[in-house]
């Protein structure tokens, strides 16, 4: 069973809506992370949080605001969507609390597509 | 974000041949650096990891090189399989997040 759940798979939008990505992680995991992955860009790190608090962001657009509503939930609510944001999300999340050296482990991710 | 450079961009093998990719990067202060795999539709996952303590890590078929003076990491597999198709990302870390390399995508041909 997958231990980490991100729904759903694929999302289709039309510019300008807005949408909430969400992530579960079933693992105890104490830090969740999310990233973006695109045809232009390598894996792309967004946000972490650890204990459910924001620890980095790199983001530079308000648009994009993760929600942590319990530990183990992560989600990613993006606002006045752009074509340009069409790529696949993956969440992950490690033993945390987000220290080095430490495994992260990826969802399969959502692929949103916005027209 | 600090940039990870990673070459072939893509490569084919024989099934049975030496796969070698390499990764360069610029930040000296990384110190921990993992290879994550991951398949088409899959997120990545950890393939194997070395500290910027070590030169050499091994793991079956998966062997990571360290070079802290180059700023260079390699990663070679050996026998190739076609189980191994996919796409290889080095990713130091900074800070607490990973920076994933632009990747490298390995066919191996049966």
């Amino acid at each position: 069973d997958p231990k980490i759940i991100q729904k759903p798979k694929y999302l289709v939008a039309v510019t300008g809506s807005e949408k909430i990505l969400i992530c579960e992680q079933y693992l105890g995991h104490n830090a969740m992370y999310w990233y973006r992955q695109s045809a232009k860009k390598p894996l792309e790190f967004m946000f972490s949080y650890s204990y459910q608090k924001l620890m980095d962001n790199q983001t530079a657009s308000s648009r994009f605001q993760p929600q942590s509503s319990k530990k183990n939930h992560l989600d990613l609510q993006i606002t006045a969507l752009k074509p340009d944001d069409s790529a696949t999300y993956f969440c992950a999340s490690s033993q945390g609390p987000g220290a080095s050296a430490e495994t992260l482990y990826f969802g399969s991710g959502t692929r949103l597509t916005v027209l | 974000q600090q940039q990870v450079r990673q070459s072939p961009q893509s490569l084919t093998v024989w099934e049975g041949g030496t796969t070698v990719l390499t990764c360069s990067y610029e930040d000296s202060t990384f110190n921990y650096f993992p290879w994550y795999q991951q398949f088409p539709g899959e997120g990545p996952a950890l393939l194997i990891s070395i500290l910027s303590v070590s030169d050499k890590k091994e793991d079956g078929r998966f062997t990571t090189f360290f070079n802290k003076r180059e700023k260079k990491l390699s990663l070679h597999i050996i026998d190739s399989q076609p189980g191994d198709s996919a796409t290889y990302f080095c990713a130091p870390q900074g800070g607490r997040a990973l920076i994933f390399g632009t990747g490298t995508t390995v066919s191996v041909s049966p």
